[in-house]
């Protein structure tokens, strides 16, 4: 059953820990891309990786910082360095053809991290 | 960068009712156009992409169509059902194809 998981559901942070939030894919897909959704505001791009090992920011990424060493995983950490972390997180693929990232975008179930 | 408005941000009919939600952009060299759905607390979930060379798409009881020269995009849902009831999102790319998106239009159907 293809698709994309996220964990955990729910994530609780204290001030000054770094967390880090799970995305796993098995549609072979070769971009991968985190977003943020706050209440009342569409979604904003953290961070997107097109290929293996090679990652791009996005519009708000200070604080974050992801990996991409396989191609099904693409790992995001909210660290102590972001002020704001309370949020919806969202994980997506998508194919990545002729350079084009807007291809159809297959989300995850989101993560909800609240700072305490 | 592309900025997309979705208005009203909220929205309540009758069972039964065609549903009519839209979407406006600000470039008008849109590449694709994509509207998603989302329930509460979950993920979204793609309905329809417009690519920029389409004017519209259909799937089952739902119609979107772009429309680059005014900067809008419509879906459309016909007969609309209790079950229809969730947020709806637009996303347009930008000009580093990046897609950018409303914030979205919450439809509650009323059995």
């Amino acid at each position: 059953d293809g698709g994309i998981t996220q964990s955990p559901k729910y994530l609780f942070r204290k001030e000054g820990q770094n967390v880090t939030l799970s995305c796993e894919q098995n549609l072979n897909h070769d971009a991968m891309y985190w977003y943020r959704q706050d209440p009342g505001q569409g979604l904003r791009l953290i961070y997107y990786s097109q290929i293996v090992n090679d990652f791009q920011k996005g519009d708000i990424a200070e604080g974050y910082s992801v990996s991409r060493e396989k191609k099904e995983s693409f790992p995001l950490t909210v660290t102590s360095a972001q002020k704001n972390p309370t949020a919806f997180y969202l994980c997506a693929s998508s194919i990545f053809s002729s350079g084009k990232l807007t291809d159809t975008q297959y989300f995850g179930p989101g993560t909800r991290l609240t700072v305490l | 960068k592309q900025e997309v408005t979705q208005i009203p941000a909220a929205l309540s009919v009758p069972e039964g009712e065609n549903l009519v939600l839209n979407c406006s952009f600000t470039d008008s060299a849109i590449y694709n156009l994509q509207w998603f759905r989302q329930d509460p607390g979950k993920g979204l979930t793609s309905l329809l992409l417009i690519q920029s060379s389409q004017r519209e798409q259909t799937s089952g009881r739902l119609n979107a169509s772009l429309d680059k020269s005014s900067g809008r995009s419509t879906l459309y849902i016909a007969a609309s059902q209790p079950g229809d009831s969730a947020t709806y999102l637009c996303a347009g790319d930008s000009n580093d194809y990046k897609l950018s998106f409303g914030a979205g239009t919450t439809v509650t159907v009323r059995a």
